[in-house]
């Protein structure tokens, strides 16, 4: 079946650090890829998206890539803020048919201290 | 603000009871999405509709259901409550169906079976 890997967290960083948070994905065709970020209390906001291979999305200063070679789809940003802490999650839909429910992965939560 | 409301935004309700979960999608949205996040399962689809038509099922109890009305507000129904339901449950919108077309969320109502 179609799945997200994400990995565990929690990852604490401190104000300004770099910021990597890994994503793979197994999927029978060709995925869309999604990072949802989920502040405390809210719900879910997309925060960027590629939607075929090599594309890149970025958003906020976040940025990820879609390698299909290497079904990843890795978050990073190269200046995180206090306000960045929250919890990400990577997910994919896939192309074909009407339907376009989103598969998440675990989720990341992020936390940045000053 | 993602545009769509939910409703109640808390629910405590006892085990083997009926509720109701409400969600009005973004003004011109037609496709409506329900998703069930818990701590033990992450975030996971449960249906889709499409104006007014299921498009898309997940992995939705027998005990669950629900439907899209013709003014496209959607409704959630969980019934003969476990424990287990205790979750938060989230909409989502988007313009159409297809697949890369953007999930706007809404703030989820938490239920808490007792």
């Amino acid at each position: 079946g179609n799945s997200v890997t994400q990995m565990e967290g929690p990852v604490t960083l401190s104000e300004e650090a770099f910021l990597t948070i890994n994503c793979t994905y197994t999927a029978t065709g060709y995925p869309s890829l999604f990072w949802y970020v989920q502040y405390p209390g809210e719900g879910l906001q997309l925060l960027l998206k590629a939607t075929k291979a090599d594309d890149k999305g970025s958003n906020k200063g976040f940025e990820a890539t879609y390698r299909k070679e290497t079904t990843s789809f890795h978050l990073e940003k190269g200046s995180v803020q206090v306000s960045d802490s929250a919890v990400y999650f990577c997910a994919l839909t896939l192309s074909g048919g009407t339907a376009s429910k989103l598969t998440f992965g675990t989720g990341t939560r992020l936390q940045v201290t000053l | 603000d993602s545009g769509v409301t939910q409703t109640p935004k808390h629910l405590i309700t006892a085990t083997g009871q009926r509720v109701t979960l409400r969600c009005s999608p973004r003004s011109g949205d037609l496709s409506v999405y329900w998703y069930q996040q818990s701590l033990d399962q992450g975030l996971q689809f449960l249906i889709q509709y499409y104006n007014g038509e299921e498009r898309a099922k997940g992995n939705i109890l027998e005990r669950f259901s629900a439907q899209q009305f013709p003014d496209l507000h959607s409704e959630l129904n969980l019934s003969s409550l476990e424990l287990g339901d205790s979750a938060l449950y989230f909409c989502a919108s988007s313009v159409g169906s297809v697949v890369g077309n953007e999930q706007f969320f809404g703030p989820g109502t938490r239920l808490t079976v007792l």
